[in-house]
């Protein structure tokens, strides 16, 4: 069974940092792009960063750009981001997806970590 | 940076009855565009990739349309399932990534 699961979500405070994880299993994890989707409790999706199979492309949407890491370690199917300089605006659901014939095409995601920034 | 507008915001739609939602793009993004739907509580499902090919599973009564800047959802007959919210998607390939649409609720009428 293809499976994505995040983990590393938490409450923090505006300004410092956290790192997300997503583990994957039940495909080829180095054949594949990967991507970070948030969403604000009841609010719509947010793409916000991108890598492919081989980490030779990476994008990252305006509002985290300086700021969010995304990597993958493909030795041990696992998907990173790290954020930086956590702001307010950044609390959300994260959701890892998994990219297909295009990279940013999502067809598998995980259940999501929540981010909580607040002092 | 391309802006994908969705609309209505919510549809009101009675269960067998068929529902169409749009989708426009601020410039042409060919037939890279994606539908999702969201339960509550759940995340988002792949439903239609390259504006009108359906994904693994995806029943018949879901149909895709559009090209360039202007796309449609079409629900043929709704199921008591199919009330959801709806993303459109424009993606990208290199680097990978998409920008979504808002969102169109569709409840039952």
């Amino acid at each position: 069974e293809v499976q994505l699961v995040e983990s590393g979500g938490g409450l923090v405070q505006p300004g410092r940092s956290l790192r997300l994880s997503c583990a994957a299993s039940g495909f080829t994890f180095d054949d594949y792009a990967m991507n970070w989707v948030r969403q604000v409790p009841g609010k719509g999706l947010e793409w916000v960063s991108g890598i492919s199979w081989n980490t030779g492309s990476i994008g990252y949407a305006d509002s985290v750009k300086g700021r969010f890491t995304i990597s993958r370690d493909n030795a041990k199917n696992s998907l990173y981001l790290q954020m930086n300089s956590l702001r307010a605006e950044d609390t959300a659901l994260y959701y890892c997806a998994k990219g297909s014939v295009y990279g940013g095409l999502m067809d598998v995601w995980g259940q999501g970590t929540t981010v909580t920034v607040s002092s | 940076e391309i802006v994908m507008t969705q609309s209505p915001a919510t549809l009101s739609v009675s269960p067998g009855e068929r529902a169409s939602l749009s989708c426009r793009a601020s410039q042409s993004v060919t037939t890279n565009l994606a539908w999702y739907q969201q339960k509550p509580g759940q995340a988002p499902r792949l439903l239609i990739y390259g504006a009108s090919a359906r994904a693994t599973g995806i029943p018949a009564r879901f149909s895709g349309s559009g090209s360039g800047t202007e796309f449609t959802l079409t629900i043929s007959s709704l199921q008591s399932e199919d009330f959801a919210v709806y993303y459109c998607q424009h993606y990208n390939n290199w680097p990978p990534g998409g920008t979504f649409g808002q969102g169109t609720k569709l409840e039952i009428k």
